[in-house]
């Protein structure tokens, strides 16, 4: 079974600090995404990756930067917390892009709130 | 870049039918795809459209016609547990082949 695990549900942050999120998938995946979900604005792109050590930015990546060292792991990371960037943050991963049919298979997401 | 347009929200009645709309323009179309998301949880993919025409997957259906940018989600005997919001993402030639999501739509199922 398809598994795409997030490393907290719930985060609180004070506003500054370094907030690491992990993502890590057992599928054996090209493809690994970072995206936020708020109200209104529906599943945004933060950034992607589709190899070790590869990354891509995505339509939203100012503020955040992003660690892909083994195939299996995808870190993204908000260098100094915004109030802005509470929101609820979603991983996912795919096969090999292009490849027809790719669905992206989601983990249960991280809900941070930066005070 | 793409323009991808869904209803906010809709009610329907439970064992009815519904028929939930996207629209999107691209520059090239390279496939479509339709998730599912109750409150609190991940997106699931339910469908996946390239070709033009009607693909049916037990209660839902998913349709495409790459003329008009149009495809729709049909729920056919709702049932209380389709409450949910449904994602519409489109993929492009070129690029990074990753879709692009709509905002979606929420759908409220009542007795």
């Amino acid at each position: 079974d398809v598994k795409v695990t997030q490393s907290s549900r719930y985060l609180v942050k004070r506003t500054g600090e370094k907030v690491f999120l992990e993502c890590v998938q057992d599928m054996d995946h090209e493809n690994m995404f970072w995206y936020r979900q708020d109200p209104g604005l529906g599943l945004r792109l933060i950034y992607f990756s589709y190899d070790v050590k590869m990354k891509e930015k995505g339509d939203i990546p100012e503020g955040y930067s992003v660690s892909r060292e083994k195939k299996e792991r995808f870190s993204l990371i908000l260098e100094s917390a915004s109030t802005n960037q509470t929101s609820m943050y979603l991983c996912a991963s795919s096969r090999e892009q292009g490849a027809g049919g790719d669905e992206q298979y989601f983990g249960p997401g991280t809900r941070l709130t930066v005070t | 870049g793409q323009n991808i347009d869904q209803p906010t929200e809709m009610t329907a009645t439970e064992g009815a039918i519904v028929q939930i709309n996207c629209t999107y323009q691209t520059s090239g179309f390279n496939g479509l795809f339709w998730y599912q998301q109750h409150a609190g949880e991940a997106p699931t993919f339910l469908s996946y459209n390239v070709l033009d025409g009607l693909e049916e997957k037990g209660r839902f259906s998913s349709f495409l016609s790459r003329s008009k940018g149009y495809s729709y989600l049909l729920l056919k005997e709702l049932q209380m547990k389709d409450s949910a919001s449904y994602l519409c993402a489109v993929r492009e030639t070129g690029g990074s082949y990753i879709p692009t999501f709509g905002r979606g739509t929420s759908l409220i199922v009542h007795p």
